[in-house]
């Protein structure tokens, strides 16, 4: 059974960098996108972007010029940076699976909530 | 961007009801279309993928239909456990969206 993990500060400071980790068992991470979703406190669900195998990249057009994402396969991990926090930063932080031919979600981490305030 | 419309926000069901939920996109994307179910507290769960197919494990109660703007999902005998908040996402090209949700709420 392939499990998520998320890791990561819980509260970070208005104008710094968040940085998650997510941790992945039970399965390969060849042939699937590595994504990165949040979810702001009663709101909605929002894609960040996702990285693959070899390191490439796809980014939310409305995120682009503040996160970095990156992927170690030999850990199983892959990860997320968000500079420049504002509280509308402030969300549930899920990292998923995509599968490569259809991009759907097919499997979460449980999510991580990251606070921005000083 | 795709936008993803759904309808109704919100609706109150009793046990055994059928529950329709829509999703309209803003272009055609074929049956680029997704379902999720999302409990109070946890993740998002996979129900259906290309509009229409059952992940493996859902309950058949579930199903879903469409294409191109618009998709339907339907709940043909709510239970208990099918209280929750349900999403469409659109699977068709970048970046990835999500409707805005519809709670299923206890009538």
């Amino acid at each position: 059974q392939v499990q998520l993990q998320e890791s990561g500060p819980g509260l970070v400071k208005p104008s710094e960098t968040l940085s998650l980790n997510c941790t992945v068992s039970g399965g390969s991470m060849t042939s699937y996108y590595w994504s990165w979703i949040r979810q702001p406190p009663g709101k909605g669900l929002e894609w960040i972007g996702y990285v693959y195998k070899s390191g490439s990249t796809d980014y939310n057009p409305s995120l682009k010029s503040r996160v970095t994402m990156s992927i170690d396969t030999s850990k199983s991990q892959f990860s997320l940076k968000l500079n420049s926090v504002t509280a509308a930063d402030t969300a549930v932080y899920y990292c998923a699976r995509a599968r490569q031919q259809v991009v759907d979600f097919d499997y979460w981490g449980q999510g991580t909530l990251v606070i921005v305030s000083s | 961007d795709i936008q993803m419309t759904q309808s109704p926000s919100s609706l109150s069901a009793s046990v055994g009801d059928r529950v329709t939920i829509t999703c309209r996109a803003s272009q055609s994307i074929s049956t680029y279309l997704n379902w999720y179910q999302q409990r109070p507290g946890k993740a998002p769960s996979l129900l259906l993928y290309t509009a229409s197919t059952l992940k493996s494990g859902v309950p058949s109660r579930f199903s879903g239909s469409g294409s191109g703007t618009d998709f339907t999902l339907t709940i043909s005998s709510l239970q208990p456990e099918d209280f929750a908040t349900y999403y469409c996402q659109q699977s068709y090209n970048a970046p990835r969206t999500f409707g805005q949700g519809t709670k299923v709420e206890v009538k």
